[in-house]
């Protein structure tokens, strides 16, 4: 197995603009989860799905982020309009809840201008 | 609610030093723990493990006991090598059902030749 895949490694992007992450999970996990890591906050969930139901996006930081997940084999994290406090390292995670275990995915680093 | 309390880093060793990182968590009842680690540019990876009061959780040398009585899962390690430079994260998951990781704020770790 591939992993969890992370698209695009690397973003750079200017203030205001619309930004798409996307996420490949494991196949067979029921569970994903976004993070968002930075310095001074550390590594912050943002929302998690089970079975690509959203089921708890209390921290979603504003009305700007949104995340889908339409089928089992992909989800995506969109921010519009981006800030420079938006800049972070954002990962996705996936978890088989037989097991329980979290498979982080290599991250995707915004940064916004 | 739950939340896990690591020493602050960075720590700094010689190689072959002894490491201790400690982690405290507060939860109700019998949360599974864990240790993951970070290495530059990657996501988090699982380190080890332990689902019950005085498991031990132990992978690549490293060793980490659950004591219920101080509420502690603190990470060992008899001699460190330059490989185990990253950053390490305590965490916890209440049992029952699949719920939502509590991470600790990370501890960095750094070997020195």
């Amino acid at each position: 197995d591939a992993g969890v895949i992370q698209s695009p490694r690397h973003e750079v992007t200017e203030m205001g603009q619309e930004v798409t992450l996307r996420c490949k999970p494991i196949s067979g996990h029921d569970y994903l989860f976004w993070y968002r890591q930075t310095m001074m906050r550390g590594l912050e969930l943002l929302i998690y799905f089970n079975n690509n139901v959203p089921i708890d996006d209390s921290g979603m930081p504003e009305d700007r982020f949104s995340a889908k997940m339409p089928n089992a084999s992909f989800s995506t994290l969109k921010i519009q309009p981006s800030e420079p406090r938006d800049s972070a390292v954002y990962f996705c995670a996936s978890v088989d809840s037989v097991y329980n275990e979290q498979f982080f995915g290599p991250g995707t680093r915004l940064t916004v201008l | 609610g739950d939340s896990v309390t690591q020493m602050e880093g960075p720590v700094t060793l010689s190689e072959e030093a002894f490491l201790t990182i400690n982690c405290t968590y507060t939860a109700t009842g019998y949360p599974s723990l864990f240790w993951y680690v970070q290495y530059p540019g990657e996501g988090l990876q699982l380190l080890l493990k332990a689902t019950k009061a005085d498991d031990k959780g132990s992978n690549k040398g490293f060793e980490a006991t659950y004591r219920k009585e101080t509420t502690s899962f603190h990470l060992e390690k008899g001699s460190v090598q330059v490989s185990d430079s990253a950053v390490y994260f305590c965490a916890l998951s209440q049992a029952g059902g699949y719920q939502k990781v509590t991470f600790g704020t990370g501890t960095k770790l750094q070997v020195i030749p």
